[in-house]
């Protein structure tokens, strides 16, 4: 069975980077059957879409956040990540971790504050 | 960006009966290949949003067969044939077949 797990601070300063790691255990980060991908989810503005990466390199982010997002594979440690530049208190959210539209991490808060 | 609408914005419903929910997009999601990208999530409290329906109809692994979902071109609707308690949460639809991906805004169930 498929699962993912997100980790990373709790806590970020503004204008700093936020970076998220997902791990994946019981499916090959390799499988380029499905993309790997964030979501967030914040009161203001819902569920959103972040960017999916494909294994064999195809990178798709939300044209909203493409100038501050990198989302990477990481097959010798079996995981992808997320790296979120600049960020504000808007970017204040849980963050999720998904195989393709099937399967999703449990969601890590980020809290963005000085 | 595909717009999604979600109608009602919540539900309160009698265990047994049943809940219908709304979903419109702004174009349609009906690729030339004939699937139609649309997807139905619920998100219980404190947890992550989990897959109920993938491509307007089917059911994914382990959901029971009261969740049904029609509609086609931009109009859906998810149904419950017959409410129960562990399926209160808030209900999205969710849209593949532009980028960006992008969801509908919810609707809470809530058991009466």
């Amino acid at each position: 069975q498929v699962q993912l797990q997100e980790s990373g601070p709790g806590l970020v300063k503004p204008s700093e980077t936020l970076f998220l790691t997902c791990a994946v255990s019981g499916d090959s980060i390799r499988n380029d059957t499905y993309y790997w991908g964030w979501i967030r989810q914040s009161p203001g503005k819902g569920l959103q879409w972040i960017g999916s990466v494909y294994y064999r390199g195809n990178t798709y982010y939300n044209p909203s956040l493409k100038s501050r997002v990198t989302i990477l594979i990481d097959t010798s440690r079996t995981q992808f990540s997320l790296r979120l530049a600049s960020v504000t208190a808007a970017d204040t959210a849980v963050y999720f971790c998904a195989r393709g539209v099937s399967v999703w991490g449990q969601g890590t808060l980020v809290t963005v504050s000085s | 960006d595909v717009v999604m609408t979600q109608t009602p914005l919540s539900l309160s419903v009698t265990p047994g009966q049943p809940a219908s929910i709304s979903c419109k997009s702004s174009q349609s999601l009906l690729h030339s290949s004939g699937t139609t990208y649309l997807y139905w999530y619920l998100q219980r409290p404190g947890q992550s949003p989990q897959l109920l329906i993938y491509e307007v109809s089917n059911r994914f692994s382990g959901v029971p067969d009261r969740f049904s979902g029609s509609g086609s071109g931009t109009d859906f609707t998810l149904r419950i044939s017959r409410v129960e308690a562990e399926d209160v949460g808030i209900y999205y639809c969710m849209q593949t077949i532009q980028l960006p991906l992008t969801f509908g805004g919810g609707t809470k169930v809530e058991i009466k």
